[in-house]
């Protein structure tokens, strides 16, 4: 069983529709969840993180995070054809955030 | 604030080669992390450096080696290329504290021909 699951998609949606992400860990022990947006050809580039259980908005993005569920998601609403990525699920490993497990990732494609 | 600086940005070499990439990380960051990043595996870890020290390694052979200066810039080298080395690879600038962070790096794309 993987680490970090996610859904490798791709997932499209309409241009102002929700999108829906989801992540599944298997380390009961990881307290850091990292969401990362990568576009084709450069880095990712870190939009959430969640430590609590429940939901943390920022903007159009938000996580929420189960820890008794191992299950961490990420909704972006109001999605427009600049949020077209590959989005990656992060978990922290061995008690570190500076060492963290990656989904393979989820690409979402909106359509305008 | 200038954010984290790789070197090179893209870099050829043939097998059996050596290479040695360089990462500066956001001012006042003192710990770097490198990942690489294959379509096949994703983004794998590989190291950790904190103030000069080495914290966590993934599991990579001996050939993948770094090291950490003084003013936290570092470097990665891998000797004796092989082709399954192509790959991107990304450094990461860890924010500490109480919600510790990650930044990535532009990263450099290797080719090993």
């Amino acid at each position: 069983q993987k680490e970090v699951e996610q859904n490798s998609g791709p997932l499209s949606v309409p241009e102002g529709a929700i999108a829906s992400l989801n992540c599944t860990y298997s380390d009961r022990g990881s307290q850091s969840f990292f969401w990362y947006r990568q576009y084709s050809g450069k880095s990712p580039e870190l939009i959430m993180f969640i430590y609590s259980n429940g939901d943390k908005e920022d903007g159009r993005f938000t996580a929420q995070l189960n820890k008794a569920s191992q299950y961490v998601s990420l909704l972006i609403r109001d999605s427009q054809p600049s949020d077209s990525a590959t989005y990656l699920c992060a978990v922290n490993t061995l008690g570190s955030a500076r060492q963290l497990t990656f989904g393979s990732g989820t690409q979402l494609t909106v359509l305008p | 604030k200038a954010g984290v600086t790789q070197t090179p940005r893209y870099l050829i070499k043939t097998r059996g080669q050596q290479v040695t990439l360089s990462c500066s990380p956001i001012s006042g960051h003192r710990s770097v992390s490198w990942y690489q990043q294959t379509p096949g595996q994703g983004l794998q870890f590989l190291f950790e450096y904190f103030s000069e020290t080495q914290r966590n390694k993934g599991n990579f052979p001996g050939r993948f080696s770094g090291r950490q200066f003084s003013n936290s810039r570092s470097e990665m080298n891998v000797s004796t290329l092989e082709l399954g080395d192509s790959a991107l690879y990304l450094c990461a600038s860890n924010r500490g504290g109480e919600k510790e962070t990650q930044y990535f790096g532009p990263g450099t794309r290797l080719l090993v021909l």
